[in-house]
């Protein structure tokens, strides 16, 4: 089991370019989400998807989009690249949805820089 | 709504002192779970442990022990005898009741020094 795969490990973007970051679970997990990493500031939750074609904001939805067109994909879209958007991106999933105390189990994040 | 706080932003130690993470937390809802993650310089994150709120057992493995009271919102990790390889950061994180996303502290980053 490869269990949660995000790609690329490391991006360089300009301001208002556009990018999707990936991510894959072979593991038939129901519940997806993406956070980002800012330094002082924890993980913060941006999307998340309880199953294939279902998807709902977190706490710092501004600028990205998702999909979930599979089970075992959910992408992040970035539709124009701002500076603010430089963080670490951490794509994560669960087994079930509405299962409480399920540990998230983390991709090796993706650490886009935006110039 | 949920919080969780780990007011040490930085911790340094000299290699195989002991070394306590604070977390603390604030729910109001009476079923929850509470995490560890550790983040090594490589940038993982590693699950070291779950604890729900109707157990309140300390749990020790290896050099690791985690002190959860209920009465004053705390879920403490201590590393005893600390190694250079626990130099990471840690994060303590919280889910409530059924609830699948984590509320995350700002993490702690501790360095062990040889």
């Amino acid at each position: 089991n490869a269990g949660v795969t995000q790609t690329p490990k490391f991006q360089v973007l300009k301001t208002g370019q556009s990018m999707t970051l990936q991510c894959a679970q072979d593991m038939n997990h129901e519940y997806m989400s993406w956070y980002r990493q800012d330094p002082g500031m924890g993980l913060r939750l941006i999307h998340y998807s309880v199953g294939a074609g279902i998807t709902d904001q977190g706490e710092v939805p501004n600028g990205y989009n998702v999909s979930r067109s599979t089970t075992e994909d959910f992408p992040l879209r970035l539709l124009s690249a701002a500076p603010s958007q430089t963080s670490v991106y951490f794509c994560a999933s669960t087994p079930r949805w509405r299962t409480g105390g399920q540990p998230q189990h983390f991709g090796d994040g993706t650490r886009l820089s935006i110039l | 709504a949920q919080k969780v706080t780990q007011a040490q932003t930085e911790i340094s130690v000299v290699e195989k002192e002991d070394v306590t993470l604070d977390c603390v937390y604030e729910t109001r809802d009476t079923t929850y779970y509470l995490f560890w993650y550790k983040q090594p310089p490589s940038g993982e994150l590693v699950f070291l442990i779950r604890r729900n709120s109707f157990d309140e057992q300390n749990e020790i493995s290896g050099r690791y022990s985690w002190n959860f009271q209920k009465s004053t919102s705390s879920f403490n990790f201590t590393i005893t005898a600390s190694q250079v390889v626990d130099s990471a950061v840690y994060f303590c994180a919280l889910s409530v009741n059924t609830g699948n996303q984590f509320y995350f502290g700002t993490g702690t980053s501790l360095t062990v020094i040889p």
